[in-house]
């Protein structure tokens, strides 16, 4: 599976948009762009995947690069409940597992 | 919405017992993983199991870990003698795969497993 880089740690000011950057250069033609987040200890919470093309839901909208090296979350009002940890996972979907690196620490602040 | 129910929350025990802790994933899923998250690390992959067989396993995944799904809808992973080093929290995951092949995993909320 291909790695993903992400900011350590991010600030973002309750009711502003939070961009959560995430670079994955190596991403093979067939591997999805996934984010989860885990608030405190609880279990990682799916939030959206995409492809190729951007995707919006309730949650959220992941913007792809054209050449799908890098992608960017977006939780467009964040909330003081959206402080969390962010893992932007690629991987090739199938019954294949995901693999979570170290994440970015976002801190949503009044 | 649906989702995987982890029991017990707690579990506390003395080095070299053995623990088995269980999992519900969602109905109707067909694969089934284990991940542990030692505590101010990253979330591990352990073990995903499909068709009542493992299908991967990590490095930590060794002889004293085993999984298993007794019946339609138990999910266990067991911890033959436990090490101060199994204390984690473990979480269940389960994922539906009868679609695009890009279905996303549902995880429970975790077991706290102390060893003493």
């Amino acid at each position: 599976d291909a790695k993903t880089t992400q900011p350590p740690s991010m600030d973002c000011a309750e009711g502003r948009a939070a961009n959560l950057p995430c670079n994955h250069s190596t991403i093979s033609g067939n591997e999805y762009v996934y984010w989860y987040r885990q608030i405190h200890s609880q279990g990682p919470q799916y939030i959206i995947h995409g492809l190729k093309n951007n995707e919006t839901n309730e949650m959220a909208s992941l913007i792809i690069t054209e050449d799908r090296k890098s992608s960017t979350l977006i939780l467009p009002h964040a909330t003081l409940r959206d402080t969390a940890v962010y893992y932007c996972i690629v991987g090739s979907g199938g019954y294949n597992k995901l693999i979570f690196g170290a994440g970015t620490r976002l801190a949503v602040h009044p | 919405e649906p989702e995987v129910t982890q029991t017990p929350s707690h579990q506390v025990t003395q080095m070299g017992q053995e623990v088995i802790l269980r999992c519900v994933p969602i109905s109707n899923h067909l694969y089934f993983y284990w991940y542990r998250q030692i505590l101010g690390q990253k979330v591990e992959f352990l073990v995903s199991f499909y068709n009542n067989e493992i299908s991967e396993k990590s490095e930590i995944f060794d002889d004293q870990f085993s999984v298993e799904r007794p019946d339609g809808s138990n999910f266990t992973l067991k911890i033959r003698s436990t090490k101060l080093e199994d204390s984690a929290m473990y979480f269940c995951a389960s994922r539906d795969l009868r679609g695009q092949g890009d279905e996303k995993l549902f995880f429970g909320s975790g077991t706290q497993l102390s060893v003493l």
